[in-house]
């Protein structure tokens, strides 16, 4: 069984440039989450995609968008990008409707780091 | 905003001994507690949940809640070099809220 697929893994962006990360969630789970990781602040909850529609969201400014498909795939868009942006971005999926019930499988991670 | 906060560390152990983590959270109405285990320059992984008070246990784990108290602990018996790692505390709320991660360091 596959699990979590995020692309690209690594990728480097000037301050103001935009980019999308996308993430595959494990078959059957509807439930995709984001985290940004960094060394100072640790893992923090960026948003909550089920069945296409956003459940929660952190508090991040409006730079920070995402959005989900109708096959779970999920995607995550930072625009005018900052230096403060670079970061390890998570996502995670989970089998369970019920937001924070059961177990997140976390992908790879897609490293972004701002010039 | 909801804190999960963890010290730290490093936690250095011997071989063999009892490892020993906590957490504690801010956000009473919390309902779901996890640890998770994160590899250096992996992703993390779930190693136990536990729901109510009291103890939980899975081989060399244990999972401790205590609701009252807002605490949350893991401790790891006949601890391996395998288990250095930094260990995460996560708490369910309006999101899933991680604690900055416990650096655990088993020297044999």
């Amino acid at each position: 069984k596959a699990g979590v697929t995020q692309t690209p893994r690594y990728l480097i962006k000037t301050r103001g440039q935009q980019v999308t990360l996308s993430c595959s969630p494990i078959s059957g789970h509807r439930s995709v989450s984001w985290y940004q990781q960094t060394p100072g602040q640790g893992l923090q909850f960026l948003f909550e995609y089920f069945s296409e529609t956003q459940r929660n969201k952190g508090n991040f400014p409006g730079r920070f968008s995402g959005r989900q498909f109708s096959n779970s795939r999920s995607e995550m868009n930072v625009s005018t990008l900052e230096l403060g942006d670079s970061a390890l971005y998570l996502c995670a999926s989970s089998l369970e409707d019920t937001p924070w019930t059961g177990e997140l499988f976390f992908g790879e991670g897609s490293r972004l780091t701002v010039l | 905003q909801k804190e999960v906060e963890q010290n730290s560390g490093p936690l250095s152990v011997p071989e063999g001994a009892i490892a020993s983590l906590n957490c504690t959270y801010s956000d009473r109405v919390s309902q779901s507690f996890f640890w998770y285990r994160q590899y250096s320059g992996k992703s993390p992984e779930l190693i136990m949940s536990i729901y109510s008070n009291g103890d939980k246990e899975d081989g060399r784990f244990t999972a401790q809640l205590n609701k009252a108290s807002q605490y949350v602990s893991l401790l790891i018996r006949d601890s391996q070099p395998s288990d250095s790692a930094t260990y995460l505390c996560a708490v369910s709320g309006y999101a899933l809220n991680f604690g900055k991660g416990t650096s655990l360091l088993v020297t044999p």
